[in-house]
């Protein structure tokens, strides 16, 4: 299974766009890039995922460079609720999640 | 049900006892997956069922960890002889086979004192 790279932590103001990147060099051809948050004391919440194409659902847009080799989620007006820890991950036959992003939105 | 049930939600045990928790997936969904998630960290891959094949249990930390699957239905993770580095969230997940996204329970936390 491939392994990411997110930064941790990020901050957005409310109502601004949320850009959040993740790096998966090493991401086999036949990988899909997921996307999940984790709310405090929840479990984590599916977003999004792709496998060469961008893709856009109710959530969020997920835009997957050409090579295949990163990615960024964005959430088009962030809101204080998606306040969370972001992951990204790849999936093979299993998710294996990093330490992933917390996003922090302020008011 | 749904949504992933996972029982109990909260259990305190002593040191050396053992523990079962229990995983209800969605109906239908043949693939189940258990993650633990220590205070404060990120989330650390268990065990997963696919269907009847045999689980990859390359995730299990020792022996002590066992989990079992009946057909495409219930889990139960079960800790032997307990210990407090065990104390942690255990989440149970599950999905349709193949590359769709997991839906995650609530979690059980585990506190050994």
């Amino acid at each position: 299974d491939a392994k990411t790279t997110q930064p941790p932590s990020m901050d957005c103001a409310e109502g601004r766009a949320a850009n959040l990147p993740c790096n998966h060099s090493t991401i086999s051809g036949n990988e899909y890039v997921y996307w999940y948050r984790q709310i405090h004391s929840q479990g984590p919440q599916y977003i999004i995922h792709g496998l060469k194409n961008n893709e856009t659902n109710e959530m969020a847009s997920l835009i997957i460079t050409e090579d295949r080799k990163s990615s960024t989620l964005i959430l088009p007006h962030a809101t204080l609720r998606d306040t969370a820890v972001y992951y990204c991950t790849v999936y093979g036959n299993k998710l294996v999640f990093g330490a992933g992003t917390i996003l922090r939105v302020k008011s | 049900g749904a949504g992933v049930s996972q029982s109990p939600s909260n259990k305190v045990t002593e040191k050396g006892k053992d523990v079962e928790l229990r995983c209800d997936p969605i109906s239908g969904h043949t693939a189940l997956y258990w993650y633990r998630q220590r205070l404060g960290q990120g989330l650390e891959f268990l065990i997963y069922f696919q269907g009847n094949s045999a689980p990859d249990k390359s995730g299990l930390p020792s022996d002590r960890f066992s989990a079992e699957r009946t057909g495409e239905s219930v889990s139960t993770l079960t800790i032997q002889r307990t210990q407090q580095e065990d104390s942690a969230v255990y989440l149970c997940a599950s999905s349709l086979a193949g590359p769709y996204g997991y839906t995650f329970g609530s979690g059980t936390r585990l506190t050994v004192v």
